[in-house]
Formats: C-alpha cells, sequence, structure tokens
C-alpha cells in the first residue's frame, strides 16, 4: 500500500482527456513538489512533469500538473495510443523520495 | 549527452549479495543527486536509495541496513551495494539522476535499467 493514492487504471478514447489523481498528506504532497512520470512498457520511465506544473524540454504541451493542497493532478489531452502507459507520482517525505503506486492508462 | 549506463545485475541466491554500478556521462556528477529505482514484477516503481551530492544519503525501509548506496565522483560512477537479498528485491534496478545537488525528485534522466533475481 502506497502512501501516495493514484487510481489503478484509467481509460479513455483517442483525442480525449483523461486526468489522473495523486493524494498525499500534509508531511509528502502538502509540503513539497510534486513530479510525473511516464513509463512505457519495457522501457525506462521517464519524467513528464516536475515542480507540480512545469514541464521538460521536449515533452509536449498535451501534458498539464497541477497542485491543491494534499493532492496533485496529471492531464493528459488529445489522447494518443502511444500515450498507454504507467504514470507515477512522485514527491518528497520528509526524508525519502517516495512514488505513488501507479496508474496504467488504456487508450481505447 | 546525458548517458547512465547500469551494470552488475544477474542471478543471485537468496541471501547473497551483489553490488550495481552506473557510469555517468555528460554532465558535472558531483554536483547532482543520484538515485536507485527499482521495479519489481507485477509493482509498482520505489526508490531505494539517494545520494546528495555531498554524500548525504537516504534509504527505503525495506533495504535499510542491507543496501548501501555511494559515488565516486572521481570516476563519475554510483553504486548499490545489495546485501541479504530476498526474492522481495528481485526487480529491475534503474539508476537516475536528480535535477540538483538535493533534488531526489526531479528524476531528469535514467538509465536502461539491470535486471536483479534472487532465487535459489
Amino acid at each position: 500500500q502506497s502512501v501516495l493514492t493514484q487510481p489503478p487504471s484509467v481509460s479513455a478514447a483517442p483525442g480525449q482527456k483523461v486526468t489522473i489523481s495523486c493524494s498525499g498528506s500534509s508531511s509528502n504532497i502538502g509540503s513539497n513538489y510534486v513530479s510525473w512520470f511516464q513509463q512505457l512498457p519495457g522501457t525506462a520511465p521517464r519524467l513528464l512533469i516536475y515542480e507540480n506544473n512545469k514541464r521538460p524540454s521536449g515533452i509536449p504541451d498535451r501534458f498539464s500538473g497541477s497542485k491543491s493542497g494534499t493532492s496533485a493532478t496529471l492531464g493528459i489531452t488529445g489522447l494518443q495510443p502511444g500515450d498507454e502507459a504507467d504514470y507515477y507520482c512522485g514527491t518528497w517525505d520528509g526524508s525519502r523520495m517516495l512514488f505513488g503506486g501507479g496508474t496504467t492508462l488504456t487508450v481505447l | 549527452e546525458v548517458q547512465l549506463l547500469e551494470s552488475g545485475g544477474g542471478l543471485v541466491q537468496p541471501g547473497g549479495s551483489l553490488r550495481l554500478s552506473c557510469a555517468a556521462s555528460g554532465f558535472t556528477f558531483s554536483n547532482y543527486a543520484m538515485s536507485w529505482v527499482r521495479r519489481a514484477p507485477g509493482k509498482g516503481l520505489e526508490c531505494v536509495s539517494g545520494i546528495f551530492g555531498s554524500g548525504r544519503t537516504f534509504y527505503a525501509d525495506s533495504v535499510k541496513g542491507r543496501f548501501t548506496i555511494s559515488r565516486d565522483n572521481s570516476k563519475e560512477t554510483l553504486y548499490l551495494q545489495m546485501n541479504s537479498l530476498g526474492s522481495e528485491d528481485t526487480a529491475v534496478y534503474y539508476c537516475a539522476k536528480g535535477m540538483g545537488q538535493g533534488q531526489f525528485v526531479e528524476l531528469d534522466y535514467w538509465g536502461q535499467g539491470v535486471l536483479v533475481t534472487v532465487s535459489s
């Protein structure tokens, strides 16, 4: 059981929008930045969002992040089949780095 | 170009030891925090350990007392010494770079991963 709670799975049709939530507490999300990572099957994770809502160079603006209180959200618009992957939130928890349990995105 | 190349994985018996290495290039290694992240079969990502540019370290509870992270800035290499291995340590282990000296959440570059299998 992860300290950061994500839905196990989400799904949407190509072209649609999806959001993935990440719920924590005051000791982690509530007082630290949140990152989001994408892991395509058989590949290493990739940083999608850092410091709650910033995108590294090369990440399309279809991906967005937000944070409110002790929760964070990843948004993906214009879904493409290539977006099918596992998505993880991550944050600091005082003395260690934590990941959420992960969410599998299915593009129907 | 930033590159992280892990090595040292393989099959090890329960109770055994293994040392992973991560050779870094393309950036000033000593200026950045580094981490080891693993993904066990059927599970999600877990940050098992991290080391600040200064050398300060942290560990996940699941590996505390068994794993030791270290870095050799002169060789631009990150290490993970793993002792008393159990089946729960079977996973792909990734080396990852932080965006700054103390940044472990912003992991902007990752290695390709190395498989560690603990089995008799």
